[in-house]
Parts: C-alpha cells; structure tokens; sequence
C-alpha cells in the first residue's frame, strides 16, 4: 500500500459527460502528479501540482482540468469526454517539488475510466 | 516523439536466470533515471533509480547501469524470481521537471 488513495475505483460514463477523479496523497507529500494510461501506451504525465499551485504541465487536454486543495488532496476534473479518453489514471505524490534522486513518486492503484 | 523507448514488449526468462530490461533515451539532457514496476490492478512502484553522474547503482537482486555515450541504461535482476514478473517502466527527467516514460516491458519469470 502506496498511502495515495484514489477514488472512484471504475467510473463508466457515456461521450460528452464530465466525471471527476479524486486523489489523496500520502500523509506529508505535497506534490501531486496526474498521469494518462491508455491501452498500449505508457504513462503519459498530465499535470502536477505542489502546494496548492500548479508546478509543471504535460500532455493535458483543454478539456481536462485540476487543482489542489488546501488539505492537498487533488482532483482531476474530464469534460466533454470522448471515446479515446477511455484511460486508467493515476495519481502520485512525493514530498518534494522537483523530481530529483531521492524525491520518489508513490502511485494510487489508479481509476479506470469508461467512455461508452 | 518517444523519448523514453523500451523496444521490447515483452520478455520471458527462466527463474535463477538474469533478466536484463533495456531502455534507450533520446534527450541528451536527462540527467535522472528510475525504473518502476508494475503489477496488475495497482499502481507503478518505484524500483531504482540512477543519476546522470553514475553509471551503476546497485539495490540487492537489481542493478542498473547507464551508459551516456549510447544513451542507453539496462536493468538487471539477478537471480529472477516469479514474484519479478511484472511489467517495468523506464523513466526519465531534466533538471528536476517531469518524468518522462516509456511504454513498459512485460517480464515473464517462469518456474
């Protein structure tokens, strides 16, 4: 057990509706990290945030968004979803900013998203 | 652009045997590396990881190597064991910034 928890576990929703992930972080780490995996792709980073702000942007969409909240827990808001965002997600955490050699990221067991 | 490239899918080696994963880079400012492993249903774990000022770093059965010049890194594991079986990732980042990842090798240690 990695102490990052993400919920919902399986979300299945049809094209064009908005779902929200959530992720909470290990106890202490204030950095969070989204990440894409879609089938036969590997982990495609999406955004992170420390601290409440936003820290580095990777490969995400328009219509996807995030934030930080005071308690750090973190959520991953889709939009308008479409049938190529079906995807497993996964949030990590570290205590640090930066990705550095003793900064490592723990991973939640991911939510598998759906799009019908 | 992948920039992280792990060519081999897959790869099956035989239990005491050494499993040797490969990961090739091609962004000459990666200066950190790690490998996760990853089972199924469940996040990435985090396995080892190297600097760009080294070219070995050993943790018990596992040992990764750098080699610049190639822009190549290799894990090894020695001696496999069944529980190994799992996929690993490559990764990498400069300066601190994002990871940048590969798409993963499925190792197979049979019995």
């Amino acid at each position: 057990d990695s102490g990052v928890t993400q919920t919902p576990k399986h979300l299945i929703t049809a094209t064009g509706q908005r779902v929200t992930l959530r992720c909470s972080p290990r106890s202490g780490d204030l950095s969070v990290y989204w990440y894409q995996q879609s089938l036969d792709q590997g982990l495609q980073f999406l955004i992170q945030y420390y601290n409440g702000e936003e820290r580095a942007k990777g490969n995400i969409l328009e219509r996807f968004s995030a934030q930080q909240f005071p308690d750090l827990h973190s959520e991953l808001n889709l939009s308008s979803l479409e049938l190529g965002d079906s995807a497993l997600y996964f949030c990590a955490s570290s205590p640090r900013r930066t990705v550095g050699f003793s900064d490592t990221q723990y991973f939640g067991p991911g939510t598998r998203l759906t799009v019908l | 652009d992948q920039q992280v490239k792990q060519n081999s899918p897959s790869l099956s080696v035989q239990e005491g045997r050494i499993s040797i994963l490969n990961c090739d880079y091609t962004n000459s400012m990666f200066d950190y590396f790690l490998w996760y492993k990853k089972y199924p249903a469940e996040g990435p774990t985090f396995l080892i990881s190297i600097s760009s000022i080294k070219d070995k770093n050993e943790d018990g059965r596992f040992t990764v190597f750098l080699n610049k010049s190639a822009k190549h890194l290799s894990l090894h594991i020695v001696p496999s064991q069944p529980g190994d079986s799992a996929v690993y990732f490559c990764a990498a980042s400069a300066d601190g910034r994002k990871l940048i990842w590969g798409l993963g090798t499925s190792l197979a240690v049979n019995p």
